[in-house]
């Protein structure tokens, strides 16, 4: 069973230019989470998609920055109009849709974005 | 909403010996509490996690321990090992909340150094 897919890994824009990041959750995931993790500090919450819905953006800033999960395909992070301040790395977690199966978060490996 | 403190920033034990370290949260709802290590450029990986209807868990070298009073949980890992050395991130989460939302919460991360 895969595990979950961001691409790409690493991701140069200079400023001003459009980021798009991709992930695909786990086989048998429809619940996705964004993450971002600036340098030398923790994972912070952006936003939760479920299949065509967004869950909870209250993690998002208010400008700039859009996801979606349609429905057919991976998920999708948009940053609009990139800054220096958006460099970070970029997780995508899934989970299952059964909220009974008990099972944790299961991170990609990242996207790394560095602006110029 | 949530948030999440972890005690020590850093932390540096000889081989063999054992390390603690120490989150408290605060919001009283959260009951899933998912303990990641990271390693440089690596994706957070799950090590162990505890549910709030449990005191303590334990793997192998790797325990759990929670105190739903006073909302502190800590990472035990004993016989440490070279391997060991990464960044420990601790996290919470209110699993079953509305609409599945179990976005997690992060403490700030420990580095922890095996000196060999």
């Amino acid at each position: 069973n895969a595990g979950v897919m961001q691409n790409p890994r690493h991701l140069v824009r200079r400023r001003g230019q459009e980021a798009r990041l991709r992930c695909s959750p786990m086989k048998g995931h429809s619940h996705v989470y964004w993450y971002r993790q600036l340098p030398e500090e923790g994972l912070k919450f952006m936003v939760y998609l479920q299949k065509e819905n967004i869950i909870d953006e209250s993690g998002m800033p208010k400008e700039r920055f859009s996801a979606e999960f349609p429905k057919e395909g991976p998920s999708i992070l948009r940053i609009q109009q990139v800054v220096r301040g958006d460099s970070a790395a970029y997780f995508c977690a899934s989970s299952p849709t059964d909220r009974d199966s008990n099972q944790p978060q299961h991170f990609g490996d990242g996207t790394r974005l560095s602006i110029l | 909403g949530e948030n999440v403190e972890q005690h020590p920033s850093t932390l540096s034990v000889q081989e063999g010996d054992s390390a603690v370290i120490k989150c408290t949260y605060s919001d009283s709802a959260s009951n899933y509490f998912p303990w990641y290590k990271q390693e440089l450029g690596k994706r957070p990986q799950l090590i162990i996690d505890i549910r709030s209807n449990v005191g303590e868990k334990k793997d192998q070298r790797i325990a759990v321990t929670l105190n739903k009073t006073a909302k502190h949980f800590s990472l035990h890992i004993t016989e440490t090992q070279p391997e060991d050395s990464a960044v420990y991130f601790c996290a919470a989460s209110n699993a079953w909340s509305n609409f599945g939302n179990e976005k997690l919460t992060f403490g700030t991360g420990t580095r922890l150094t095996i000196i060999p």
